[in-house]
């Protein structure tokens, strides 16, 4: 079993409100990735990170911003929360160097009224 | 055309069935190849990597076609339990530390 968590497990919150969701993962990982789903819809890449003090953009267009710090540790900010920002954020990690198969988090799930 | 693309179904078997999804990749490139299982609600869940030589564990068996460029999975005496939505994902063209991930296939298990 992967250990990587992800904090808060639910969150509503009002628009215009400031966020951080917090991922973490023990394994020792370099790589780790920010995946944005919406229910029975597919995984979308918003955010990822090849290492420390390393942080790209994804597919997929984000207001939110990232950080890595520490290499256990890769939050996600909204700085302005708003309803289109509802869905379901997904944390992953990754060590491998060629069969590089993620491991994910259980998730956020994000309402904004 | 999407990198990889799958069946959506939803595929609707009895307990015991083989069933059998199929996903095909457009990146001739692509290195590593993955089947992983989401149930509604949760996270995605690594099945199995597939190799180019096929793999199989219990039930599961994963094959590659490179000519092709498709991607298989099989189940065999299907459970109740594997009712969930399967992801086919490959390595991304301009990377092989991103993976893309296909939009899933339904698995509906029945009594």
């Amino acid at each position: 079993e992967a250990d990587i968590y992800q904090t808060p497990r639910y969150l509503v919150i009002g628009t215009g409100k400031k966020i951080t969701l917090e991922c973490s993962q023990t394994m020792g990982h370099d790589k780790m990735y920010w995946y944005q789903q919406d229910p029975g819809m597919e995984l979308h890449l918003i955010h990822y990170s090849y290492g420390v003090n390393s942080t790209e953009k994804g597919d997929l267009s984000s207001e939110s911003t990232v950080s890595r710090i520490r290499t256990e540790h890769f939050p996600l900010t909204l700085e302005s929360a708003r309803p289109s920002h509802t869905s379901q954020y997904l944390c992953a990690s990754s060590g491998g160097d060629y069969y590089n198969e993620q491991f994910f988090g259980p998730g956020t799930r994000l309402t904004v009224l | 055309r999407k990198e990889v693309e799958q069946d959506p179904g939803p595929f609707n078997v009895p307990e015991g069935a083989t069933v059998a999804f199929n996903c095909t990749y457009s990146n001739s490139a692509s290195q590593s190849f993955f089947w992983y299982r989401q149930d509604c609600r949760k996270e995605p869940k690594l099945l199995m990597s597939v190799y180019s030589s096929g793999n199989e564990d219990g039930r599961f068996t994963a094959q590659l076609n490179r000519a092709s460029q498709y991607i298989s999975l099989l189940i065999r005496d299907s459970k109740l339990s594997d009712s969930a939505t399967y992801l086919c994902v490959a390595n991304g063209e301009d990377s092989s530390y991103k993976l893309i991930f296909g939009s899933g296939t339904r698995l509906l298990v029945r009594p």
